[in-house]
């Protein structure tokens, strides 16, 4: 059990609909990341939270947006749905500047 | 640029025999760190070990071991007397110092150990 908690594990939905994924990290961490996992792209980073306020972005849709909140949880925003954003959605913690980043058991977003 | 190549996508071998894993990096930065992530069957990422760029020191962790090699720019991971367990995907990663240390991930090898 790595600590970080991701809800929830599987999340069916159609095209054009709207979805919330949720983190809580391990206890003490201040830095989230998420990161997308699929066939072609591979495990992509997608962004950066430390201590509330955004820290980095990568290859982030603009219909994708995150936030972290006050008790460290951060939520990943996904609107709009596609077929193509079918994918398992990582949620990982650390506990400081390069220190191994922790990760949840992920989310499965199905798109129908 | 920063990238992991992951050369091998799929390895098999059979219960008891060693295979070592292959991973390089590229990085313009001299301070980076490496990392092992393994994700079994069930879809999770498990950490493994991290390096820092300035310690070559190779690593051994039980059947685990790491060669860390500046010079070939090579982070590889052997695994001795493979077991079914082990079986999964492993994932080579790369950090570099700065505002963000988002992991950079190689394509990953699947290794597939038959009893």
């Amino acid at each position: 059990d790595s600590g970080v908690t991701q809800t929830p594990k599987h999340l069916i939905t159609a095209t054009g609909q709207r979805v919330t994924l949720r983190c809580s990290p391990r206890s003490g961490d201040l830095s989230v990341y998420w990161y997308q996992q699929s066939l072609d792209q591979g495990l992509q980073f997608l962004i950066q939270y430390y201590n509330g306020e955004e820290r980095a972005k990568g290859n982030i849709l603009e219909r994708f947006s995150a936030q972290q909140f006050p008790d460290l949880h951060s939520e990943l925003n996904l609107s709009s749905l596609e077929l193509g954003d079918s994918a398992l959605y990582f949620c990982a913690s650390s506990s400081g500047t390069n220190q191994p980043q922790h990760f949840g058991d992920g989310t499965r977003l199905s798109i129908l | 640029a920063q990238k992991v190549t992951q050369a091998q996508t799929e390895i098999s071998v059979v219960e008891k025999e060693d295979v070592t894993l292959d991973c390089v990096y590229e990085t313009r930065d001299t301070t980076y760190y490496l990392f092992w992530y393994k994700q079994p069957p069930s879809g999770e990422l498990v950490f493994l070990i991290r390096r820092n760029s300035f310690d070559e020191q190779n690593e051994i962790s039980g059947r685990y071991s790491w060669n860390f090699q500046k010079s070939t720019s090579s982070f590889n991971f052997t695994i001795t007397a493979s077991q079914v367990v082990d079986s999964a995907v492993y994932f080579c990663a790369l950090s570099e110092a700065g505002n963000t240390d988002k992991l950079i991930f190689g394509t990953g090898t699947r290794l597939q150990v038959f009893p």
